[in-house]
């Protein structure tokens, strides 16, 4: 089955740094979407991706999408504390969340 | 607002005792998943409801059944919890347009603890 992989598993970074994420799929994805899931709390919608190449923005948060849509990233620049949280990427219409980046905000 | 609900928030049952979750949407949607998730662990499918038809995760186990008798309420039914089903359970819900699923709205969701 569909296999979606993150790196890193965690990351710890000072306040101000920039922090990246990477979603890599074993299949070719008809589209790639982004949840972030504060500690204690649920999977919140952050954007949906589908073309090839694509690449979108919210304030300090950068997603794109792999020209062969097997890959994704999320970069936040400048980390905030209320940055802090769990990112998952969902691949295609088969609801498998990745495996996800735990993300520490040290002020 | 329009939200999806979940109850109770906190469930206690005892090893083997049937137990039921539910989960409510006012948001109108087509789509309705149950999720479980584990510590430090991403949410895994269970299972789906595209209007009434069923789709079942090919590792879900048997002892998980789901019950979806209109488009507000969903139900998952465990029906012989193990300690291995203590877990956080999640539902949520979308709206399909063919040909892809739109964003997912999650529900609180519900604690399970196995005594």
């Amino acid at each position: 089955g569909q296999q979606v992989m993150q790196i890193p598993q965690y990351q710890h970074v000072q306040e101000g740094e920039d922090f990246t994420t990477y979603c890599n799929s074993s299949t070719t994805l008809s589209n790639i979407q982004w949840y972030k899931q504060r500690p204690g709390g649920h999977p919140v919608f952050l954007i949906q991706l589908v073309k090839s190449g694509e690449v979108k923005k919210q304030k300090r948060l950068t997603f794109q999408f792999g020209e062969a849509k097997k890959n994704s990233s999320l970069h936040i620049t400048a980390t905030q504390t209320t940055d802090v949280g769990t990112y998952f990427c969902v691949g295609g219409n088969q609801f498998y969340f990745g495996t996800g980046t735990s993300l520490t905000v040290i002020p | 607002d329009a939200m999806v609900i979940q109850n109770p928030r906190y469930q206690v049952t005892q090893f083997g005792k049937p137990v039921t979750l539910s989960c409510s949407q006012t948001l109108n949607h087509n789509v309705m998943y149950w999720y479980q998730q584990k510590s430090s662990q991403a949410p895994k499918l269970l299972f789906h409801y595209y209007d009434k038809d069923f789709n079942n995760e090919a590792d879900t186990p048997d002892n998980f059944q789901s019950r979806r008798p209109n488009t507000s309420f969903c139900f998952l039914d465990i029906r012989s919890p193990g300690l291995g089903d203590a877990a956080m359970y999640l539902c949520a819900t979308s709206r399909k347009n063919i040909p892809t699923y739109n964003e997912q709205f999650f529900g609180p969701g519900t604690r399970l603890t196995v005594l």
